[in-house]
């Protein structure tokens, strides 16, 4: 299987803060790469598909890039309702799916 | 539009099994295949498996193998998701999700429709 790994585990950050996650797949998975955010007691949301495509209704803020076995995702300025876990998931693999660790994102 | 509903709650006893609902509206039931993802308490999400509602076929991640059965009903658009043999660390929020995409590898592009999810509980 396909191990997929997030850094940091957690950040802490302001608002206004640039914010950068990465996840590293154990191997390659060309772009088949998505992030969700998630707040507690709350569904996953879509953010990003295909390492960098924006999915609709989301804000410009957040951007993804990567491909390969490296992949990342930036918050341009970070706002109050950023504050969250964000998990990203390799589709490669398809059927077989698997998540990365998980990043919290803290108020400093 | 395209939504999921789960049903309840569950509390189980270590050793029984519970099946847990998702029905699918707003869309055609045998278009997008359906992903169940499960949280227990602070911990990440963890996939485990995938049904196509069009032939019902699956495939499961391979911890999960040999407990989950998935299965749909495409007169009332439902899908379930059975696990048997329960133990304390099967304690989570179970979700379904689905891609709903009208292109072609839209399986690819993650998971954009989700249920509210179910709580099962396993305890003694």
């Amino acid at each position: 299987d396909i191990q997929m790994t997030q850094s940091p585990s957690s950040v802490s950050a302001s608002v206004g803060d640039r914010v950068t996650i990465t996840c590293r797949a154990s191997q390659g998975i060309s772009s088949w790469l998505a992030w969700y955010q998630q707040k507690p007691g709350k569904a996953p949301k879509l953010l990003i598909y295909a390492a960098s495509s924006l999915q609709s209704g989301v804000p410009s803020r957040f951007s993804g890039s990567g491909s390969g076995t490296d992949f990342t995702l930036t918050i341009s300025s970070l706002q109050p309702e950023d504050f969250a876990t964000y998990y990203c998931q390799q589709a490669n693999s398809f059927p077989r799916l698997t998540f990365g660790g998980g990043t919290k994102v803290e108020i400093k | 539009q395209v939504q999921l509903v789960q049903s309840g709650a569950e509390v189980k006893k270590p050793g029984a099994s519970v099946k847990v609902s998702c029905k699918a509206s707003g869309y055609t039931f045998t278009s997008y295949y359906m992903h169940w993802v499960r949280q227990a308490p602070g911990q990440g999400l963890e996939w485990m498996g995938i049904i196509n509602p069009s032939g019902g076929s699956t495939s499961y991640a391979q911890k999960f193998q040999g407990r989950v059965t998935m299965t749909r009903d495409t007169s009332t658009s439902t899908v379930y998701m059975e696990l048997s043999s329960l133990r304390s660390e099967d304690t989570a929020v179970y979700y379904c999700a689905c891609r709903a995409m009208n292109i072609q590898k839209y399986y690819y592009y993650g998971m954009d429709v989700w249920g509210q999810g179910t709580t099962v509980t396993v305890s003694s």
